[in-house]
């Protein structure tokens, strides 16, 4: 069972649509992140939430939009998205002490037309 | 800034063989964590585990053990008496322990291939 759950787990939107991930962590953690991954890459870190707030990688594009309503919740909006956005959105959740790591979630494959 | 090199894209091993998949990174610290994790054709990625460098003693967690090298900056992964289940994307992760925002450094990726 995992303890961190991704809705939803496949998406196709056209680049003009607006669509949002929605990410749930169960384990009382305190940080949120998200990661975008190409096939057979590492993943690349985008957002992470500490007790809400936000640390963005300057290199995401401002057509992805994090959100952060509380500790165990996170949504990633996405408007205006182009074709090589295409990729699996990951969400983990760590303890705000990173020793134990990250947890991931199950990933959501988004496909933009 | 510390880097984390994989420089095995792909091994491949028989089942029951062992295989060792190499990690090396770089870092000006001197506390911090290190991380195998396995990702499956499913996709989900899972935490295999873990070593804190202050440690001396290697991690071990069932078949997964690690040979921690502090020193040489390198953690390499063994997987023991392999099964067809090992078959995944293995990245090395890395997190300083003052990284307040803990931006782990993930390797390029090692896809282990279990052969019957």
């Amino acid at each position: 069972d995992t303890e961190v759950t991704q809705t939803p787990k496949h998406l196709v939107m056209g680049m003009t649509n607006k669509k949002s991930l929605k990410c749930e962590q169960h384990m009382g953690h305190r940080a949120m992140y998200w990661y975008k991954q190409k096939a057979k890459k590492p993943p690349e870190l985008m957002f992470v939430y500490s007790y809400e707030k936000l640390s963005i990688n300057e290199s995401v594009p401002s057509r992805f939009s994090p959100e952060c309503p509380n500790s165990s919740l996170s949504n990633l909006h996405l408007h205006a998205l182009q074709p090589e956005d295409s990729a699996l959105y990951l969400c983990a959740s760590s303890q705000v002490t990173v020793a134990q790591g990250l947890y991931f979630g199950p990933g959501t494959r988004l496909t933009v037309l | 800034a510390q880097t984390v090199t994989q420089s095995q894209p792909e091994m491949s091993v028989q089942e029951a063989e062992t295989v060792t998949l190499s990690c090396t990174y770089d870092t000006s610290e001197s506390d911090y964590y290190l991380f195998w994790y396995k990702q499956p054709p499913s996709r989900q990625m899972i935490l295999v585990i873990r070593q804190e460098a202050y440690k001396q003693q290697n991690a071990t967690e069932n078949r997964f053990s690690v040979n921690f090298q502090k020193a040489a900056k390198s953690f390499s992964l063994k997987i023991s008496d392999s099964q067809l289940g090992d078959a995944a994307m293995y990245f090395c992760a890395y997190v300083g322990s003052t990284d307040s925002w803990g931006k782990f450094q993930f390797g390029a990726g090692t896809q282990v291939v279990v052969t019957p």
